[in-house]
């Protein structure tokens, strides 16, 4: 079955710094790639999707994500943080159709004022 | 429209006893998930259903987690007997199915078992 990889299960940067949290998956075939959100006594959130076309998808509140076949890797990225965007960040993979998402262990983000 | 909604909210158990979860997906989906939260596992899959029939089932959870549909609109987990590692939150989550389609979690139930 798929997998996924998130090395980092925490980050911290400042208010207004770019960030990046890396995520890879394992998976022979053609994967389709999320980005989801929890906020704090929240459920999870999609933040963006891939499946073909341009490798570099946007998605909701400026973050978006650079599909590297080569690299197996689909990190999420944005210009500029938030103090809204502290939350926990899961990257996960779904295969073929008869599979349920595979999820990595999440990432939390903290954003410093 | 409701999202998935899943009780209770917070459990506590003794350990040995059983527990049952309950969900509901969101209203027309076809696919439904269980998946247990770690900090350091993160979110690993117990079960999965697509038209109330068992698709997938965790394999290092079958000997005491059995999760069931009992119809389109609601499912139950239920752990027997519970155990202290058991300890975690349980989340549901519906979607109309197919590998491209979004996910829709509930809150989840956190279990504390004692």
């Amino acid at each position: 079955a798929q997998s996924v990889t998130q090395p980092d299960a925490r980050v911290t940067v400042s208010e207004g710094a770019s960030l990046q949290l890396r995520c890879k998956y394992s998976y022979s075939g053609t994967p389709y790639l999320f980005w989801y959100v929890q906020y704090p006594r929240q459920g999870l959130q999609l933040l963006l999707k891939y499946y073909s076309g341009d490798p570099v998808v946007q998605g909701v509140n400026g973050f978006e994500a650079e599909f590297i076949k080569s690299n197996s890797s689909f990190h999420l990225r944005k210009a500029s943080v938030h103090w809204s965007d502290s939350a926990v960040y899961f990257c996960a993979v779904s295969a073929t159709n008869n599979n349920a998402p595979r999820f990595g262990a999440g990432t939390k983000l903290s954003v410093k004022p | 429209d409701a999202g998935v909604t899943q009780t209770p909210r917070h459990e506590v158990a003794e350990k040995g006893q059983t527990i049952i979860l309950k969900c509901e997906p969101v209203s027309g989906h076809n696919d439904l998930f269980w998946y247990r939260q770690t900090k350091i596992q993160g979110l690993e899959l117990l079960s999965y259903f697509r038209s109330k029939s068992l698709m997938e089932d965790g394999g290092a959870f079958k000997d005491r987690f059995k999760a069931e549909m009992l119809n389109s609109s609601f499912s139950t987990l239920k752990i027997q007997p519970t155990e202290p590692k058991d300890s975690a939150v349980y989340l549901c989550a519906s979607s109309l199915g197919g590998p491209d389609t979004e996910v829709f979690f509930g809150k989840g139930t956190r279990l504390t078992v004692v």
